[in-house]
């Protein structure tokens, strides 16, 4: 069964850098949540899309945006990047919105040397 | 605050023997409980889940019930196949703010 595509797996980046990470969800899922996972941390949920628009925004930091496209794809982009934002990065998809329903993805690991 | 302790692992087990992994959960609040399994070279996919008191998930004939009284979701299935060797995570999501708290994941081996 198709399960939540992100790319790439891992991105090594250097301070100041950009960096753009990509999630497609399981075909017919509307919604996208993004999540950031530091070492040793719990999961803290960054952002996320239902049908294109913003549905609901976390710890996401103002060098982050993140967008939905019209096939319902995501983007996460990273600027000026920090030491800190070493982290794994999931994403997850839902038919509709409310949190009991998603799936992840299996992360992108995202290295800032 | 919120957590998520599921057994550690691994956990090695015969082809048809019955299974259990434990998992136990802190919160403040009501959460939703899942299961997620990551087969070898692949993501995590949902394998079950529940988002009430007594609501049983099931699923490929896993089993998980939420028990507020003992704030646990541990995980059964009556006869494992070689296939079923995988890790599995227990969560929890808070649906009042999305907090997603990840057990550590007990990798689950079934020899022939």
């Amino acid at each position: 069964a198709a399960g939540v595509i992100q790319s790439p797996r891992h991105l090594i980046k250097e301070k100041r850098e950009t960096a753009t990470l990509k999630c497609y969800p399981i075909p017919r899922h509307d919604t996208v949540y993004w999540y950031q996972q530091g070492p040793g941390q719990d999961p803290q949920f960054l952002i996320s899309f239902y049908e294109k628009m913003q549905s609901d925004k976390g710890s996401i930091p103002d060098r982050f945006s993140a967008q939905q496209f019209s096939d319902y794809h995501s983007e996460l982009n990273m600027s000026s990047l920090e030491l800190g934002d070493s982290a794994l990065y999931f994403c997850a998809s839902s038919w509709g919105t409310g949190a009991n329903v998603l799936t992840f993805g299996a992360g992108s690991r995202l290295t800032v040397l | 605050g919120n957590s998520v302790t599921q057994m550690e692992g691994p956990v090695t087990l015969s082809e048809e023997a019955f299974l259990t992994i434990n998992c136990t959960y802190t919160a403040t609040g009501y959460p939703s409980l899942f299961w997620y399994v990551q087969y070898p070279g692949e993501g995590l996919q949902l394998l079950l889940k529940a988002t009430k008191a007594d609501d049983k998930g099931s699923n490929k004939g896993f089993e998980a019930t939420y028990r507020k009284e003992t704030t646990s979701f541990h995980l059964e299935k009556g006869s494992v196949q070689v296939s079923d060797s995988a890790v599995y995570f227990c969560a929890l999501i808070m649906d009042s703010n999305y907090q997603l708290i990840w057990g550590a994941g007990t990798k689950l081996i079934i020899k022939p």
